[in-house]
């Protein structure tokens, strides 16, 4: 059953330092989706995509945070500079398109900021 | 934007009974309502979803019930099994459009051998 794939899984870092993230979507979903999961709480999005194009990103902290999805594939989620608070969980999902809501979600990055 | 709200933070009980998950949502646009379980460091995985034209449906030991009057959903596990035990988040959507999901804080469900 293919899966959504994530990496790094765990990823340390200082504050102020650039972390990337990557995200490689079902074959064939449309929409990918960035969300961030804090300890003890439920996910939240960050940035929705259609194929390339970012369909929401009012979440997203722009001073901060980027995302890009290039070929409308794969996806990477940036952060520069990481602070102490984004330490969290970064889970990508995606769905297959309009009529299909099922939404499958990655393992995750867990991020750690120090 | 939707605000869900699920309860109870936490629940323990003794293999075999039930256990009831509930959640409201304020958005009366929302008519998808998915339910996703999450075992400790896994990603989370559907376990049920039903939209809004429909008030009840089951799958196996799991089913989900919806009032949307009420604007709430429930998650209700009978014969529960320590495998059950996980965090368990509700969310809520438009199934077009974004269709962003909104979810719950989840419920750590404990099923006691």
């Amino acid at each position: 059953e293919a899966e959504v794939a994530q990496s790094p899984r765990y990823k340390i870092t200082e504050k102020s330092q650039a972390v990337a993230f990557w995200c490689d979507p079902i074959s064939g979903h449309a929409t990918l989706y960035w969300y961030r999961q804090i300890l003890g709480q439920g996910p939240e999005l960050l940035v929705q995509f259609q194929d390339e194009s970012v369909v929401d990103d009012s979440q997203l902290p722009k001073d901060r945070f980027s995302a890009e999805r290039l070929k409308g594939v794969d996806s990477t989620l940036k952060i520069q500079p990481a602070e102490l608070g984004d330490s969290a969980m970064y889970l990508c999902a995606s769905r297959f398109g309009q009529v299909r809501e099922t939404q499958y979600f990655g393992p995750g990055t867990r991020l750690l900021v120090l | 934007g939707e605000n869900v709200e699920q309860h109870p933070s936490t629940l323990s009980v003794q293999e075999g009974d039930s256990a009831v998950i509930k959640c409201t949502y304020s958005d009366s646009a929302s008519n998808y309502f998915p339910w996703y379980k999450q075992e400790l460091g896994k990603r989370p995985q559907l376990i049920i979803d039903i939209r809004s034209n429909v008030g009840e449906k089951k799958d196996q030991r799991i089913a989900v019930t919806l009032n949307k009057t009420a604007k709430h959903f429930s998650l209700h596990i009978t014969e529960t099994q320590p495998e059950d035990s996980a965090v368990y988040f509700c969310a809520a959507s438009m199934r077009t459009g974004a269709n962003n999901l909104f979810f719950g804080t989840g419920t750590r469900l404990t099923v006691i051998p």
